[in-house]
């Protein structure tokens, strides 16, 4: 089945630099990779996605890319603040036997941005 | 308001007594999926449903059991909870467009249920 796995699980910045979080799956028939952010107490809310007919996707400060042959995928945020600080989730669908979509989560990354 | 939501928020109790973690929301979404959140272990689903009456096992179904008798509605029932099941739990819910040919859905998560057993 799909494995997705997430590094670093941990990523402490300045305030201003960027950040960098990359995750791998395993499962080549996956076809679509959101990214959820998950503030301290609160539910993951997504914040980006992209399908495996696109390389990048940008919106604002953040940026997703994803490259198929080697399978993995990764967010970027630029110009970091306080409040990006969080935990961040990669997932990638995969298709179930029975034809039914399930998203495979990536085990998290705890992002600090210091001022 | 779109939303999810789950009642309780926080429960303690005791190994071995019944309890039912509820889960409902107003999209008219068709799927609807209960993860449990770990340190370290990211977002491991127990169990989802694609619609109605249509229910599978995720990757830990051990000790739970959900229902899906409506489609805005999906409880969790932990028979005989125990002490490894002490865990944070989300609903999530979205549109099932796989049917559709369209291959993304966002899924929305709710608030959570923090459970501890003694």
């Amino acid at each position: 089945g799909e494995n997705v796995e997430q590094h670093p699980s941990t990523l402490s910045v300045q305030e201003g630099d960027s950040a960098v979080i990359k995750c791998t799956y395993s499962d080549s028939a996956s076809n679509y990779f959101p990214w959820y952010k998950q503030e301290l107490g609160k539910r993951p809310q997504l914040i980006i996605d992209i399908r495996s007919n696109v390389g990048e996707k940008k919106d604002q400060r953040i940026a997703v890319t994803l490259n198929k042959t080697a399978k993995h995928f990764s967010l970027h945020i630029t110009e970091t603040q306080p409040e990006d600080s969080a935990v961040y989730f990669c997932a990638a669908k995969r298709v179930s036997s029975g034809g039914y979509n399930k998203l495979i989560f990536g085990a998290g990354t705890r992002l600090a941005v210091h001022p | 308001e779109a939303q999810v939501t789950q009642n309780p928020r926080y429960l303690i109790t005791v190994t071995g007594k019944k309890l039912t973690v509820t889960c409902s929301q107003n999209m008219n979404h068709e799927y609807m999926s209960w993860y449990r959140q770990d340190p370290g272990l990211g977002l491991r689903q127990i169990y989802y449903s694609m619609n109605v009456e249509v229910t599978d096992k995720g990757d830990v179904p051990e000790g739970y059991k959900v229902s899906r008798k409506e489609k805005r509605n999906f409880p969790l029932i932990l028979e005989s909870p125990s002490p490894n099941q002490t865990s944070l739990y989300f609903c999530a819910s979205s549109q099932n467009k796989l049917l559709q040919g369209i291959s993304n859905n966002e899924q929305f998560f709710g608030p959570g249920t923090r459970l501890t057993v003694l």
